[in-house]
């Protein structure tokens, strides 16, 4: 089941502007994990947050999380038409051999020269 | 060697045909993950191999066959499948469970 929910679905801004997405998650997790994913192709690992941290940065790329209010927000800064993507939130909830990751829906972000 | 191959990058299949998907990894990986993927929808897990045994069968129909002969090695049998199996077919692994993924290209299935 998909306990991940991403806001907003779709994103459309110019270049050089800066871009948020929000990633909402039901129960407690182990870490988050941010991905993307250009048009049919697999997807890339972008950041991994654990959850004893709010913050982390990646180049142009800053992500929080928020555990008390079970969500995360990805930034990207000063967008490029190559950030144009789907972005996937991930959480990591379970213990043991049965660890996986639970996906959100995504947020397909349109990045305009 | 951070990379994950998978092959064949397309494959156009009937109904009655039995054919197979190979993911490869040499990064001493020991989780490998099977994900189908309909289009602007997210990754679906299949099936987890961790230390080479299944672990996680999302209750996949049994046309999907998933083998590890290795810990480098993943491959996913399939026979007698629908249309609506058509989709992209991502292999991941991962050091160990609820890490990093590291993704393959995904080979695009039609079946028609």
């Amino acid at each position: 089941s998909q306990q991940g929910e991403e806001d907003p679905q779709a994103l459309s801004i110019q270049e050089g502007e800066n871009a948020t997405m929000n990633c909402s998650y039901k129960t407690s997790i182990n870490n988050l994990q941010w991905y993307r994913q250009n048009s049919g192709r697999g997807l890339v690992h972008l950041i991994l947050i654990r959850s004893n941290e709010r913050e982390k940065h990646s180049g142009r790329l800053r992500v929080t999380l928020d555990t008390s209010k079970k969500s995360s927000s990805l930034l990207i800064t000063a967008s490029r038409a190559a950030d144009t993507a789907s972005y996937f939130c991930a959480t990591d909830s379970n213990a043991g051999n049965n660890r996986k990751l639970i996906w959100g829906l995504g947020t397909s972000l349109a990045v305009n020269p | 060697d951070t990379e994950v191959t998978q092959t064949p990058k397309h494959l156009v299949m009937g109904m009655t045909n039995k054919k197979s998907l190979k993911c490869e990894q040499h990064m001493g990986h020991r989780a490998m993950y099977w994900y189908k993927q309909k289009a602007k929808k997210p990754p679906e897990l299949m099936f987890v191999y961790s230390y080479e045994k299944l672990s996680i069968n999302e209750s996949v129909p049994s046309r999907f066959s998933p083998e590890c002969p290795n810990s480098s090695l993943l491959n996913l049998h399939l026979h007698a499948l629908q249309p609506e199996d058509s989709a992209l077919y991502l292999c991941a692994s991962s050091p160990g469970g609820g890490e990093t993924q590291y993704f393959g290209p995904g080979t695009r299935l039609l079946v028609l």
